[in-house]
């Protein structure tokens, strides 16, 4: 198995540009995440989806955030404008989430891209 | 989630066991107890999950206070390879999200 597979690994882009960051979640797997990691404020939630449906984005910053889930091979990050501050690493992850105890679902991560935005 | 609290960062040397502790003082009855631990340059990484009972696995073993309000994740023999910042996690039994904390920097000298 590849494991979640996101791209582009790195990204450069100038302030005002449009960003669109892609996962292949684990195959097999029904709910997908986004997380965002600056030194500043951790690891943060963004938004999970369950089977393509995405369940809370309490997390993404602003309207100029968005994901979508058109399927369950494929998920997009978009930010539109980017702003200085959207640079950080962004992870996508994905998990089964069983019929049994949802708390034993494991989250596999990806590999990451490292956002600059200059 | 309910909130954990870890130190800041801890230091071993190769090959002898280090204690992860992580408290949980406000942990409800049906929360696991979750750790991850994230490699430089690297995503999280899945360590081991706990409710009630001690936990092994062939990465580390987890040690569950009996009231529950703390726990430890013991690696036996550490090495340069689990330099890493390690995260203890609290999730409800009816939740599919798990919410960071700043978690533990484990540095390992050799």
């Amino acid at each position: 198995d590849a494991g979640v597979i996101q791209s582009p690994r790195h990204e450069v882009t100038e302030m005002g540009q449009e960003v669109t960051l892609r996962c292949k979640p684990i195959s097999g797997h029904n709910s997908l995440f986004w997380y965002r990691q600056t030194m500043m404020r951790g690891l943060e939630l963004l938004i999970y989806f369950n089977n393509n449906v995405p369940i809370d984005d309490s997390g993404m910053p602003e309207d100029r955030f968005s994901a979508k889930m058109p399927n369950a091979s494929f998920s997009t990050l978009k930010i539109q404008p980017s702003e200085p501050r959207d640079s950080a690493v962004y992870f996508c992850a994905s998990s089964v989430q069983g019929a049994g105890s949802l708390a034993k679902n494991i989250q596999y991560f990806g590999a990451g891209t490292r956002l600059s935005v200059l | 989630d309910a909130k954990t609290t870890q130190p800041n960062s801890m230091e071993s040397n190769e090959e002898e066991p280090v204690h992860l502790p992580c408290n949980h003082s406000t942990i409800s009855g049906t929360d696991y107890i979750h750790w991850y631990r994230q490699l430089p340059s690297q995503g999280p990484e899945y360590v081991i999950h706990g409710l009630t009972s001690n936990v092994n696995n062939r990465m580390a073993s987890l040690a569950i206070a009996e009231d529950r309000k703390s726990s430890t994740l013991i690696l036996h023999r550490a090495t340069l390879r689990d330099a890493a910042v390690y995260y203890c996690i609290l999730r409800g039994v009816n939740t599919n999200d798990m919410r960071f904390g700043a978690g533990t920097r484990l540095t390992v000298k050799p």
